[in-house]
């Protein structure tokens, strides 16, 4: 139980192309999903979380305009990044927490999105 | 200071021994702490949560907790190859979100 997707699983764009990334919890309902990036040998850092049915909240000095994450169902949370740039390179993960399941705070990540922009 | 600390590594262990990751975290009200492991180039896979004071075993792996000394450890036991990955410590922080340690790097060679 517990399986969360993301898809693509990589990417390769443009400059200046926007990119959608689409997290799927397929077993359970996730009422918030989290977005993180991780830039090679660091560690996880959260961009901000999503809340199905309202606005995401997203961390400081993560541009909102510019990472849209839309949480329309239970099961699915997408993030865009618009008019991405070579430093929006990176690795992409979400995760999901299933509330139903025995720890409610556990969070279950999807396998990521490589986002390189030439 | 940084919320959750781990030491970088790499800690490297022969196979077959046991294997220790250390963790200290410095929101004294965290009540939730996972151990994460995490391949090259692949997401965090959730290996153990441990919510009270003590140890907490499945299969060959061990988390221990100590709130009053904010320190978490995993120990695994009978290192195998496989096991070679980058262990994560994580924290619910005081605002429900999931704070990461940078990581050890853990190395079992043959």
């Amino acid at each position: 139980g517990a399986v969360v997707s993301q898809h693509p699983s990589r990417v390769i764009c443009k400059s200046g192309t926007s990119v959608k990334i689409e997290c799927r919890s397929l077993d359970f309902q996730a009422t918030t999903m989290f977005w993180y990036r991780q830039f090679p040998k660091k560690s996880l850092m959260l961009m901000a979380t999503s809340n199905e049915g309202s606005k995401a909240t997203y961390e400081q000095g993560v541009e909102k305009d510019k990472f849209l994450i839309n949480h329309a169902s239970l099961t699915l949370s997408t993030l865009t990044v618009t008019s991405a740039h070579p430093e929006d390179s990176s690795f992409y993960i979400c995760s999901a927490r299933d509330i139903t399941s025995g720890s409610a705070d556990t969070q279950y990540f999807g396998p990521g999105t490589r986002l390189t922009v030439l | 200071q940084k919320e959750v600390e781990q030491n970088s590594g790499p800690l490297s262990v022969p196979e077959g021994a046991i294997a220790s990751l250390n963790c200290t975290y410095s929101d004294r009200g965290s009540q939730s702490f996972f151990w994460y492991r995490q391949y090259s180039g692949k997401s965090p896979e959730l290996i153990m949560s441990i919510y009270s004071n003590g140890d907490k075993e499945d299969g060959r792996f061990t988390a221990q907790l100590n709130k009053a000394s904010q320190y978490v450890s995993l120990l695994i036991r009978d290192s195998q190859p496989s096991d070679s990955a980058t262990y994560l410590c994580a924290v619910i922080s005081n605002t429900d979100k999931l704070i990461f340690g940078t990581g050890t790097r853990l190395q079992v060679f043959p």
